[in-house]
């Protein structure tokens, strides 16, 4: 397996707080996403990183911003939450552009 | 129309069959393919890239493209019930090789 950590797994949390998903990797890769997986719409990207401090939009980004400040961690921030995005978040990695992602095992956030 | 679509199912079919599940994508310049295995509950897990047309076989996995066509299908050969979960497709947008559109994945379900 891919040495990817989720943390938290499981978060409950109220509308208007502040929430930080965190991705950690053990393989040096350059390349880190976070997606989110919804009923009806698969899995959508939100923001990835192409190397530290380098980061872009994906699909989804509204709401969300990140942060990459060390090659193995990439944070994902929802500065004030919101139902909607209550979720199931994975992070994945790849070393380069063009190789397949693989994924962490999942933060299941809900926002009461 | 959907960027990639994947019929939902549930597909069923008997231990021992072939399981042939099928994905149509509209990015014309899509190169990168993917099929994903995903458990309930669990995060995707990769089990096929393929890049250029014809077959990729992989033990009793087999991936098919066809870009003049654009669809991509994946053959599960001597199903086994281990292997009742929902594939998904992964297609990349034309431009961003990284870039992954996820269908809303096909369930699979093997009956013993």
């Amino acid at each position: 397996d891919a040495g990817i950590t989720q943390s938290p797994r499981h978060k409950v949390t109220e509308t208007g707080t502040p929430v930080t998903l965190r991705c950690h990797q053990t393989e040096n890769h350059r390349y880190m996403y976070w997606y989110r997986q919804d009923p009806g719409h698969g899995l959508r990207l939100i923001h990835y990183s192409y190397g530290v401090k380098d980061t872009d939009k994906g699909e989804v980004s509204d709401g969300y911003s990140v942060s990459r400040s060390k090659t193995e961690d990439f944070l994902l921030t929802l500065e004030s939450a919101t139902s909607s995005q209550t979720s199931v978040y994975f992070c994945a990695i790849s070393g380069t552009d063009s190789q397949p992602q693989h994924f962490g095992d999942g933060t299941r956030l809900s926002i009461l | 129309q959907k960027e990639v679509e994947q019929n939902s199912g549930p597909l069923s079919v008997p231990e021992g069959a072939i399981a042939s599940l099928n994905c149509t994508y509209s990015d014309r310049g899509s190169q990168s393919f993917f099929w994903y295995r995903q458990y309930s509950g669990k995060s995707p897990e990769l089990i096929m890239s393929i890049y250029s047309n014809g077959d990729k076989e992989d033990g009793r996995f087999t991936a098919q493209l066809n870009k003049a066509s654009q669809y991509v299908s994946l053959l599960i050969r001597d199903s086994q019930p281990s292997d009742s979960a929902t594939y998904l497709c992964a297609v990349n947008r034309s431009g961003a090789t990284n870039k992954l559109i996820f269908g809303t994945g096909t369930l699979l379900a093997v009956q013993p």
